[in-house]
């Protein structure tokens, strides 16, 4: 069973400091991970994939097939990024993903 | 851009009405379009995947018959909320996977907000 835990609901920082969303899953396959990001009053879209090992907005996150982990990061942080944040794991491209929780990032002035 | 649109956005109905949410991809083919269901400050709940020309695969736990998915074209899939109760108001989103493209993402709706009296 696909299962993806995003342990923190909340998460506050002070603008210019790093922040760090968390995301473990749990898969028995080899997985496709993604963080999607809704600002406010705006619809779900991607942020970035594992597979194109990018950073976007400053934004990177590594895979870690041995914690089983997706974490987020980003060593400053900004206003704008305030936003909630979602985690998901997908079997195959295209195909359907299981989301976390999601973790709602405000960055404060 | 890949663009997702949903209609109608909001929806008022009384207990025991049908509703029908349209899911349109708007400038690209979409095999594969998904519908999710989300609580408040909950995470999205995939409630079925639509495939084009097929019936749609449904998420265990939900009921095919009240949730009635229809994928008849490849811009187009529907979710029909058949006598809808209180139970059912919630926050309705579609995505879609482009049929041209293997990479993964997801493009989604604004989702349809349904409340049912």
């Amino acid at each position: 069973a696909q299962r993806v835990t995003q342990p923190e609901k909340l998460l506050s920082v002070f603008k210019g400091a790093p922040v760090e969303l968390k995301c473990n899953y749990s898969y028995s396959g080899s997985p496709e991970l993604f963080w999607y990001v809704q600002y406010s009053r705006q619809r779900l879209q991607l942020l970035l994939r594992h597979i194109s090992r990018e950073s976007i907005k400053g934004f990177t996150a590594d895979l870690n097939k041995g914690e089983t982990s997706f974490h987020l990061k980003k060593p400053f942080a900004q206003e704008e990024d305030s936003a909630m944040y979602y985690c998901a794991l997908g079997a195959t491209s295209g195909s359907r993903l299981t989301f976390g929780e999601g973790t709602q990032l405000t960055v404060n002035p | 851009g890949a663009v997702v649109s949903q209609h109608p956005s909001r929806v008022i109905c009384k207990s025991g009405t049908s509703v029908k949410i349209e899911c349109r991809s708007l400038d690209f083919q979409a095999t594969t379009m998904f519908w999710y269901r989300q609580f408040p400050k909950k995470s999205l709940m995939l409630m079925a995947t639509s495939n084009e020309g097929s019936k749609a695969t449904y998420e265990q736990g939900v009921e095919k018959d009240k949730f009635l998915i229809n994928h008849a074209s490849l811009t187009l899939s529907t979710l029909t909320v058949t006598s809808a109760h209180p139970e059912d108001s919630s926050f309705y989103i579609c995505s879609a996977s482009r049929a041209d493209a293997n990479t993964g993402e997801l493009f989604f709706g604004e989702g349809s907000r349904l409340t049912v009296l």
